[in-house]
């Protein structure tokens, strides 16, 4: 089975511009999940999405968004980049909604702001 | 206080020797518990995952989980180098968020 893809896998913005990121997860899972991972923050959780709805949303601006396809596929938006925006992005897929199941994360997308 | 705690490290141990690592948690009501190992530059992978107390083995890791007292460790028996790597602990709080520490990093030397 194939696993989590993440596209693009590198990718270089300027301020004030917005990216958007992709995400495709394991055959028949319908959970995605987003992540930020930085040094000095460690991996913190965006939002989860599940059937298209999305379940749970961590502690950041409303400048992230995000969406999940009814393919399971999903996208998250960043609009008016900041420099903070740098980091690492990580998409995870599952079974099942996250409280109730196992995460598999994808190889990331790095994101740098200049 | 954040919500799962560990050690930064860096963890060192001897090739062969055993590696314990620990975390903690604030949210009582936590129902699932997992280790992910991460390599530098590299997504983390799920070692193990635990959600009764007591111990949990898989080959050489071993996890134990102790809801009392809010508290999950990973034993990694007979280190090989190839464990150096930063072992992220995460767990699934009341609102079904997955919460990970900040990671320990293990550095096994030869």
């Amino acid at each position: 089975k194939a696993g989590v893809t993440q596209t693009p896998r590198y990718l270089i913005k300027t301020r004030g511009q917005q990216v958007t990121l992709s995400c495709s997860p394991i055959s028949g899972h319908r959970s995605v999940s987003w992540y930020q991972q930085t040094p000095g923050q460690g991996l913190q959780f965006l939002f989860e999405y599940f059937s298209e709805t999305q379940r749970n949303k961590g502690n950041f601006p409303g400048r992230f968004s995000g969406r999940q396809f009814s393919n399971s596929r999903s996208e998250m938006n960043v609009s008016t980049l900041e420099l903070g925006d740098s980091a690492l992005y990580l998409c995870a897929s599952s079974l099942f909604e996250t409280a109730g199941g196992t995460q598999y994360f994808g190889p990331g997308t790095r994101l740098l702001v200049l | 206080q954040k919500e799962v705690e560990q050690n930064s490290g860096p963890l060192s141990v001897p090739e062969g020797a055993i590696a314990s690592l620990n975390c903690t948690y604030s949210d009582r009501v936590s129902q699932s518990f997992f280790w992910y190992r991460q390599y530098s530059g590299k997504s983390p992978e799920l070692i193990m995952s635990i959600y009764s107390n007591g111990d949990k083995e898989d080959g050489r890791f071993t996890a134990q989980l102790n809801k009392a007292s809010q508290y999950v460790s990973l034993l990694i028996r007979d280190s090989q180098p190839s464990d150096s790597a930063t072992y992220l602990c995460a767990v699934t709080g009341r609102w079904g968020k997955l919460q990970f520490g900040a990671g320990t990093q293990v550095v096994v030397t030869p």
